[in-house]
């Protein structure tokens, strides 16, 4: 069965300094994967998404991700924390082909971020 | 162009009680779910809608739980009678299609069962 862990419950980093948030994922076929932020009373917003191709993958606010095969991960980068990234990030991955509604989510990442 | 708007954003409610929820998505949308997310995990999907057929409902508990989607626009899904353990954030998402396109989400509704 498909699934994705989020490894990390909790990260605290400083304003400025770069970040990394790890997602590994069990798939069966080849998959499509999402990173999604959750800020506090909000809804969720979609950063990027892997559905083939290049395997870096740029998204909005600055973020990216690279997805790892051989590792089965999908781990989303910034080069440099804003205040205003202080939120939930939550991985996923589609449950049915290549339909970016039905999804396994992982957790989530609670990001916090110290001036 | 408006997203997807869920209400109400929260509800109290006391145990045995009956309760819904009501979701509006995107014009256009043929395609709509119900998430359920548990404090501190990531949502779970509930249902799947294609216009106004439920297509997967397996994780639906349907003991308790029913939705529908009437005319294949807003959805309701009610919980009757509710249980302490369901006390969640329910999210509602809709896209244009099954395929390659994206979901957009609600802001969710806040639901506490005391």
């Amino acid at each position: 069965a498909q699934s994705v862990t989020q490894p990390d419950i909790h990260i605290t980093v400083s304003e400025g300094a770069s970040l990394e948030l790890r997602c590994n994922y069990s798939y069966g076929a080849t998959p499509y994967l999402f990173w999604y932020v959750q800020s506090p009373g909000q809804g969720l917003q979609l950063l990027l998404k892997y559905f083939s191709g290049d395997t870096l993958v740029q998204g909005i606010k600055g973020f990216e991700a690279e997805f790892k095969r051989s590792q089965s991960s999908f781990n989303l980068r910034k080069p440099s924390v804003h205040w205003s990234d202080a939120a939930e990030y939550f991985c996923a991955v589609s449950g049915y082909g290549g339909s970016q509604g039905n999804l396994i989510f992982g957790k989530g990442t609670k990001l916090s971020v110290k001036p | 162009e408006a997203g997807v708007v869920q209400s109400p954003r929260y509800k109290i409610i006391e145990k045995k009680q009956p309760v819904a929820f009501w979701c509006n998505p995107i014009s256009g949308h043929n395609t709509l779910y119900w998430y359920l997310q548990n404090l501190g995990q990531g949502p779970e999907l509930l249902i799947r809608y294609e216009n106004e057929e439920a297509v997967d409902d397996s994780q639906l508990p349907k003991d308790r739980f029913s939705a529908e989607r009437l005319k294949g626009v807003d959805s309701t899904l009610k919980i009757q009678p509710a249980e302490l353990g369901d006390s969640a954030v329910y999210l509602c998402a809709s896209s244009r299609g099954l395929s390659n396109t994206e979901a957009f989400f609600g802001q969710g509704t806040r639901l506490t069962v005391v």
